[in-house]
């Protein structure tokens, strides 16, 4: 079975850009989660989604957005991107919002490099 | 707000040998859980191990134990006859186990683990 998987892998854009970022789920996960990873640090929440509805928002601006579609996959877009934008953004996947017991699943991330 | 600390940047170990990694967290809920994540060059994180709050016996996978000290809010990782692939970022996580709103993972700031030949 496939994995989460994202894409693309990298990225480069250019200060006040847009750019979408993708994630497909585990067949049969419901649940998708966003997290900015910048480098030396641990994962920060971004987004939650659970069929289709926002769960969740962690503390980024307005920039920021997010959406779910009816096969579960989801889409981060970024608007008027920033230099302080560049980091990794992980996926994770999970059956239900909770992931009580599985857990989540994340995939290997999309590396954000703005210039 | 939940914090996560994680208080050793770096670590390192020789083969075999056994480490044991850091982590506390503050919290007033009382319903919990608690993960260790590897985070490989690869990148992508990979679930090590998982504590319930409500469980009082330790967390164990293989190699891989913790040392879960509840009223001290401590959550430590150890790892048994270290190898070569053990060699990773290591993130301590904490998410809610009830109530309203999103379960996300708050992470502390990982340690860098290197393993020694």
């Amino acid at each position: 079975d496939a994995g989460v998987t994202q894409s693309p892998t990298h990225l480069i854009k250019t200060r006040g850009q847009h750019v979408t970022l993708r994630c497909s789920p585990i067949s049969g996960h419901k649940s998708v989660s966003w997290y900015q990873q910048v480098l030396g640090q641990g994962p920060q929440f971004i987004f939650q989604y659970y069929e289709k509805e926002e769960r969740g928002r962690g503390n980024f601006p307005d920039r920021f957005s997010a959406r779910q579609f009816p096969n579960y996959s989801s889409e981060l877009n970024v608007n008027a991107l920033l230099l302080g934008d560049s980091a990794l953004y992980l996926c994770a996947s999970s059956t239900t919002y909770r992931a009580s017991y599985y857990g989540y699943t994340f995939g290997s991330g999309t590396r954000l490099t703005v210039v | 707000a939940q914090t996560v600390t994680q208080s050793q940047p770096e670590m390192s170990v020789q083969e075999a040998e056994t480490v044991t990694l850091s982590c506390t967290y503050d919290t007033s809920e009382s319903d919990y859980y608690l993960f260790w994540y590897k985070q490989p060059p690869s990148r992508q994180m990979i679930l090590v191990i998982r504590q319930e709050a409500y469980k009082q016996q330790n967390a164990t996978e293989n190699r891989f134990s913790v040392n879960f000290q509840k009223a001290a809010k401590s959550f430590s990782l150890k790892i048994s006859d270290s190898q070569l692939g053990d060699a990773a970022m290591y993130f301590c996580a904490y998410r809610q186990g009830s109530g309203a709103g999103s379960y996300q993972l708050t992470f502390g700031k990982g340690t860098k683990l290197s393993v020694i030949p």
